[in-house]
């Protein structure tokens, strides 16, 4: 167990839907970051919060949104959901910026959308 | 924006030899290179890492090396066991970015006992 829970484990859902995605950070952690993970992409950084806001963007789409509230738990939110959005997505935390020991991955949250 | 390539895509080693797995960048600014292992079903684990103002780095069975000047980084396992058989991801970061990550391709590695 890394410390960084990711719920849910699987999640089936149609295309044109909206699916949330969470992630409790490791106790004492800062930030979160999110990656995406696909056979053909491999593992992408989506976007990164830090205490409550956002610090960086990366290939995230607009239909895409995410968000870390103040018990830093952070959530990734799904919307209009097409077929090649299927994939795994990772959460990772780190105290800082800066991960000067590096971050820690969650399980992941395996996305099919039908 | 940074590009980062892995090489080989997949490696087979038998039980003691090494195995080494080579990556470059592009990205002159990148100042942060950690390696992952994943391992099916989980997510990535860092495994070591190393940083610009250090050109070796090892632990254990584990070693990385960087060359700035040439803008590559390379990952050796020495003793490989069956339990290294995993995907590898080497991956580069710099400090402006909030050190996000930008991941190689991924190797997979087999180590045939």
């Amino acid at each position: 167990d890394s410390g960084v829970t990711q719920t849910p484990k699987h999640l089936i859902t149609a295309t044109g839907q909206r699916v949330t995605l969470r992630c409790s950070p490791r106790s004492g952690d800062l930030s979160v970051y999110w990656y995406q993970q696909s056979l053909d992409q491999g593992l992408q950084f989506l976007i990164h919060y830090y205490n409550g806001e956002e610090r960086a963007k990366g290939n995230i789409l607009e239909r895409f949104s995410a968000q870390q509230f103040p018990d830093l738990h952070s959530e990734l939110n799904l919307s209009s959901l097409e077929l090649g959005d299927s994939a795994l997505y990772f959460c990772a935390s780190s105290v800082v910026t800066g991960a000067p020991n590096g971050y820690t991955f969650g399980s992941g949250t395996r996305l099919t959308v039908v | 924006g940074e590009n980062v390539e892995q090489h080989p895509s997949t490696l087979s080693v038998q039980e003691g030899d090494s195995a080494v797995i080579k990556c470059t960048y592009s990205d002159s600014a990148s100042n942060y290179f950690p390696w992952y292992k994943q391992e099916l079903g989980k997510g990535p684990q860092l495994i070591i890492d190393i940083r610009s103002n250090v050109g070796e780095k090892k632990d254990q069975r584990i070693a990385v090396t960087l060359n700035k000047t040439a803008k590559h980084f390379s990952l050796h396992i020495t003793e490989t066991q069956p339990e290294d058989s995993a995907v590898y991801f080497c991956a580069a970061s710099y400090s402006n970015s909030g050190y996000a990550l930008n991941f190689g391709k991924g190797t997979s590695l087999l180590v045939t006992p």
